[in-house]
């Protein structure tokens, strides 16, 4: 069984703290992805990475940054969070980035306040 | 440009048939995912279509016209544990686009 975590379900930051979100698959799949969920809004892309120390940027990626040093594990980070981006956060990974299907983390809800 | 269009809300009753359509634009379209996606968890894979036709799976099926940048589930004797929300995903080289979630309510 693909297993895909993510370090918090849950986390309150306040606002100008930097935040980690870590993303860990054990299936040694090249892709890796973050997205936010938001009501009415729906998946949206913030960052990939289709290989070690590789990443691009999605579609919302204005405020966030991420790293990828080893091939299980991707992070997004958000270097001075704002209330905006309070949301839920979750993490993907697949073998083939667009025929393959992403198997997704558990999400962290992030609130800052 | 980049587009993906389904229903925000769905409500059927339990036992009955539901079908939950979805359009899509998109450069390079390689094929369309279903996902499921209950409260406060992860989305789960249901089904990915390349090739036009219907693909069943038990009680879900899905359909994808490339032509006409169509796609549906198809959900037979609803059970309540069928309460969810579930997306639609085309697919192109690099990524996944999704639409914002059809939120189907199941009634007894």
């Amino acid at each position: 069984d693909v297993k895909v975590t993510q370090s918090s379900r849950y986390l309150v930051k306040r606002t100008g703290e930097k935040v980690f979100l870590e993303c860990v698959q054990d299936m040694d799949h090249e892709n890796m992805f973050w997205y936010r969920q938001d009501p009415g809004l729906g998946l949206r892309l913030i960052y990939f990475s289709y290989d070690v120390k590789m990443k691009e940027k999605g579609d919302i990626p204005e405020g966030y940054s991420v790293s990828r040093e080893k091939k299980e594990r991707f992070s997004l980070i958000l270097e001075s969070a704002s209330t905006n981006q309070t949301s839920m956060y979750l993490c993907a990974s697949s073998w083939d980035r667009g025929r393959e299907t992403q198997y997704f983390g558990p999400g962290t809800r992030l609130l800052v306040l | 440009g980049q587009n993906i269009d389904q229903p925000t809300e769905m409500t059927a009753t339990e036992g009955a048939i539901v079908q939950i359509n979805c359009t899509y634009q998109t450069s390079g379209f390689n094929g369309l995912f279903w996902y499921q996606q209950h409260a406060g968890e992860a989305p789960t894979f249901l089904s990915y279509n390349v090739l036009d036709g219907l693909e069943e799976k038990g009680r879900f099926s899905s359909f994808l016209s490339r032509s006409k940048g169509y796609s549906y589930l198809l959900l037979k004797e609803l059970q309540m544990k069928d309460s969810a929300s579930y997306l639609c995903a085309a697919s192109n080289t690099d990524k996944l686009i999704f639409g914002t979630g059809t939120r189907l309510q199941v009634f007894p």
